[in-house]
């Protein structure tokens, strides 16, 4: 079955520092879409990425396709503790496009 | 801001136990989901439902487990008789009428098998 790989698993940054989680898969994709995750907390909706080579940004946030669609990227600038949580990709498919989540990064950023 | 709901937040339960998780999905969403994370795990999908039947699931969601929706505003996902491994934190999510949109998801359930 399609297997969807996020690197690195964990990262710890000072705030300030950027951040990227980069997101594989062994399929195409059909679209991808970001969630966050706080800790203790549950998925939260962040972006869609429908087309091949799309980039869209949200303030620090700046979010990537590939062009073949079969990964995609994150990349935080200056990051602050309250980007604190689990970084997900995760692959909409079929009809009722359940979601194929990727295997996660987590990001702890400190003072 | 509509958001979906989930109780019991913490439900402890003995092996073999049968176990209800109840959801109230956002009252204008058509599509609503099962998902599922062992601590520290990704989020897996278990199952989907429309129109008032499940549309597709997945290999973890066998003969123990089924969902339903009883009235025009609860999802419950029932597990018959509780294993071990069956413990995780269980999302319930919802989307809006059309596929492929971001799907909300509620606080979820910790469910803990003795």
């Amino acid at each position: 079955g399609q297997q969807v790989m996020q690197i690195p698993q964990y990262q710890h940054v000072q705030e300030g520092e950027d951040f990227t989680t980069y997101c594989n898969s062994s399929t195409t994709l059909s679209n991808i879409q970001w969630y966050k995750q706080r800790p203790g907390g549950h998925p939260v909706f962040l972006i869609q990425l429908v087309k091949s080579g799309e980039v869209k940004k949200q303030k620090r946030l700046t979010f990537q396709f590939g062009e073949a669609k079969k990964n995609s990227s994150l990349h935080i600038t200056a990051t602050q503790t309250t980007d604190v949580g689990t970084y997900f990709c995760a692959d909409s498919t079929g009809t009722a496009s359940k979601l194929t989540f990727g295997t996660g990064t987590r990001l702890q950023v400190t003072l | 801001e509509p958001e979906v709901t989930q109780t019991p937040s913490h439900q402890v339960t003995q092996m073999g136990q049968e176990v209800i998780l109840r959801c109230v999905p956002i009252s204008n969403h058509l599509y609503f989901y099962w998902y599922r994370q062992i601590l520290g795990q990704k989020v897996e999908f278990l199952v989907s439902f429309y129109n008032n039947e499940i549309s597709e699931k997945s290999e973890i969601f066998d003969d123990q487990f089924s969902v339903e929706r009883p009235d025009g505003s609860n999802f419950t996902l029932k597990i018959r008789s509780t294993k071990l491994e069956d413990s995780a934190m269980y999302f319930c999510a919802s989307s809006h009428r059309f596929a492929g949109r971001e799907q909300y998801f509620g606080p979820g359930t910790r469910l803990t098998v003795t």
